[in-house]
């Protein structure tokens, strides 16, 4: 049980967008601890996709959005590309555990 | 081409031990924190441990607490691992943090620990 709630799963068509949330509680997200989001293919390590709730590192297209109310997060990806096609995990701070907290991650289909 | 490169993996009966490392190119490590982070197979990513840039501050999940150490010295970082559990089995990853609260921007390519009798 992650202590960070995401859905297991979300699919869209080519061309059609896509949002992941992310649901902390007072100890992490609603705290004010931004959140980062992670892509992960089969058999590679994660890579930051956004940071600070809503900025993208260079290199990720701007297709990719994020943003933060309350206690939770989402990733919005529009124009869904087959390249898209990954698991995306959040990652907050939880000062009750003090240390990093991840969501139980996202697998995302492009139909 | 800045890379993190962990090694140490492999297999080990409950109760035994293991000791992963971390080596740092491309870049000086000795600015950055360090983070373990693991994945069961075919499940989700869990912090186990963080080392700050001076070896100040060292933090651990409480499913690792007591039993793994983490530390630094130059450009490797390791991880203790003992008392290993069936649980612990996963890819073990490291990852570099550039600053407190920052983004986990750079990721080693994982190694295998797995823990069977």
């Amino acid at each position: 049980q992650s202590v960070l709630t995401q859905p297991p799963s979300v699919s869209g068509a080519p061309g059609r967008r896509v949002t992941i949330s992310c649901t902390g509680t007072s100890s992490n997200i609603g705290a004010g601890y931004d959140v980062h989001w992670y892509q992960q293919f089969p058999g590679t390590a994660p890579k930051v996709v956004m940071y600070d709730n809503s900025n993208r590192p260079s290199g990720v297209p701007d297709r990719f959005s994020g943003s933060k109310s309350g206690t939770s997060a989402s990733l919005a990806i529009t124009g869904l590309q087959a390249e898209d096609e990954a698991d995306y995990y959040c990652q907050s701070y939880d000062r009750s555990l003090g240390g990093w907290v991840f969501g139980g991650g996202t697998k995302l289909t492009v139909l | 081409e800045e890379q993190l490169v962990e090694s140490g993996g492999g297999l080990v009966k409950p109760g035994g031990s293991l000791r992963l490392s971390c080596e740092a190119s491309g870049f000086t490590l000795s600015g950055y924190s360090l983070n373990w982070v693991r994945q069961t197979p075919g499940k989700g990513l869990e912090w186990v441990s963080s080392i700050s840039a001076s070896s100040s501050y060292i933090h651990y999940a409480d499913s690792v607490k007591g039993r793994f150490t983490i530390s630094r010295d130059g450009a490797k970082s390791s991880l203790q691992m003992n008392r290993l559990r069936v649980e612990d089995t996963a890819v073990y990853f490291c990852a570099r943090v550039g600053g407190e609260l920052r983004p986990f921007d750079l990721w080693g390519q994982g190694t295998l620990v797995t823990v069977s009798s």
